[in-house]
């Protein structure tokens, strides 16, 4: 069974400063797709990058990156210059394509102090 | 356009009553997902369809059943509310391989 772990339950990081974070998966496959999802105090599902296993060029929008190490199977958040909304829950989803199952991890929530 | 409309969005019932949630979109989508979201659990897959006509166990199936009626629609229903099942869910729509739009969740409290 496909597995997503994220180990850090909670951070803290200050406005403007750097922040990462961690996501590691368990597959068999070698093609799939990996997500970042954002969840605010709202309660929406907003998604924050997408990144396609077959690429080995790391997806990037805008503050948010990613470090995709496939033989590692982990796909780590980075966010720069951080702002006071990006305070929320961040999760970690992962499908394979051969089945459409889409796996979430435990989540990380995220607090940037001012 | 309403996208993915969930409905209740909140419920109470007591325990060994039944109920069904409802999720339609309009976004033509084949996937659709039912999750439960706990406090440090994160978001749990209950069950979900590929494309009209299947669906699937997810990692916490029991208890539940459900039923793609349509392309639109994806019902969820708990025979015998326990107070386990307390938590709030999301329906979720997609193209494989895409990104899943999710309903405004409904809050169940099971006494």
């Amino acid at each position: 069974a496909q597995t997503v772990t994220q180990s850090q339950p909670e951070m803290s990081v200050q406005e403007a400063e750097t922040v990462t974070l961690s996501c590691t998966y368990d597959t068999s496959e070698s093609n799939y797709y990996l997500f970042w999802y954002k969840q605010p105090p709202s309660r929406q599902m907003i998604l924050v990058i997408r990144q396609e296993a077959y690429k080995q060029q790391n997806a990037t929008e805008n503050r948010f990156s990613v470090n995709f190490q496939k033989a590692a199977k982990s796909f780590s958040l980075k966010i720069s210059d951080s702002q006071l909304g990006d305070t929320a829950m961040y999760f970690c989803a992962f499908e394979e394509t051969s089945g459409s199952r889409l796996t979430f991890g435990e989540g990380t929530q995220l607090t940037v102090n001012p | 356009n309403a996208g993915v409309t969930q409905t209740p969005k909140f419920q109470v019932l007591k325990t060994g009553q039944s109920m069904t949630l409802q999720c339609a979109q309009d976004m033509n989508h084949n996937s659709m997902y039912w999750y439960r979201q706990d406090p440090g659990m994160g978001l749990r897959l209950i069950y979900y369809s590929a494309s009209e006509g299947t669906t699937d166990k997810g990692e916490v199936p029991n208890g539940y059943n459900v039923s793609r009626l349509n392309k639109r629609e994806f019902s969820l229903r708990l025979e015998s509310a326990a107070p386990s099942q307390t938590s709030v869910y999301f329906c979720a729509t997609r193209w494989w391989g895409a990104e899943a739009f999710f309903g405004q969740g409904t809050r169940l409290t099971v006494v």
